[in-house]
């Protein structure tokens, strides 16, 4: 299992620029999210889906979107980048509560990260 | 509003000795508690969880306490090694849900 891959690693953007950060898992999870880390700020939760065609907003949502057309993929967004997008951006995903077999949670598994520069 | 704090951004043991690594929460619906590690240019791997209705679970060197009353848990790591340096996040979240609440993270040095 490859687990969670995120691509690309590294990219630079500048204002106003779009662009769409990849994100993939072969474990085959119901749930996916994506965070952003910021120094000072931990990690915060942009958008999540709990399934293919299900989606709903994080604490920190806006200027991004996301889709869920397969289990696999989660995509996130960038519409019209701004420098206060600058950021480490980390993809996550799990067993939903209602599967799996960890009991009344199930840890997140984490890809690698993309480090987002918007000059 | 930060829900998740920990209020120690860094830390540094001595090898052997413990490190102790704090967390505090404001929201008391919170009702299961996870331990995060990150390396740099790494993702957060998960370390230890704890649900509500436990005060403590220990995994090998691993242990985490949890003091509802005072809404605080702690990440005890015994003996701390070389390979434990790394920034630990806290992260919480309530019933039924998957999404977490993260702290700010503290970065644990272990001096050889």
């Amino acid at each position: 299992n490859a687990g969670v891959t995120q691509t690309p690693k590294f990219q630079v953007l500048k204002t106003g620029q779009s662009m769409t950060l990849q994100c993939a898992q072969d474990m085959n999870h119901e749930y996916m999210s994506w965070y952003r880390q910021d120094p000072g700020m931990g990690l915060r939760l942009i958008h999540y889906s709990v399934g293919a065609g299900i989606t709903d907003q994080g604490e920190v949502p806006n200027g991004y979107n996301v889709s869920r057309s397969t289990t696999e993929d989660f995509p996130l967004r960038l519409l019209s980048a701004a420098p206060s997008q600058t950021s480490v951006y980390f993809c996550a995903s799990s067993y939903t509560l209602t599967s799996g077999s960890r009991g009344s949670y199930n840890e997140q598994f984490f890809g690698p990260g993309t480090r987002l520069t918007v000059l | 509003d930060q829900q998740v704090k920990q209020n120690s951004p860094s830390l540094s043991v001595q090898e052997g000795r413990i490190s102790i690594l704090n967390c505090d929460y404001t929201n008391s619906m919170f009702d299961y508690f996870l331990w995060y590690k990150k390396y740099p240019a790494e993702g957060p791997t998960f370390l230890i969880s704890i649900s509500s209705i436990k005060d403590k679970n220990e995994d090998g060197r691993f242990t985490v306490f949890l003091n509802k009353s005072a809404k605080h848990l702690s990440l005890h790591i015994v003996p701390s090694q070389p390979g434990d340096s790394a920034v630990y996040f806290c992260a919480a979240t309530g019933p039924g849900a998957n999404n977490l609440f993260f702290g700010t993270g503290t970065r644990l040095t272990v001096i050889p």
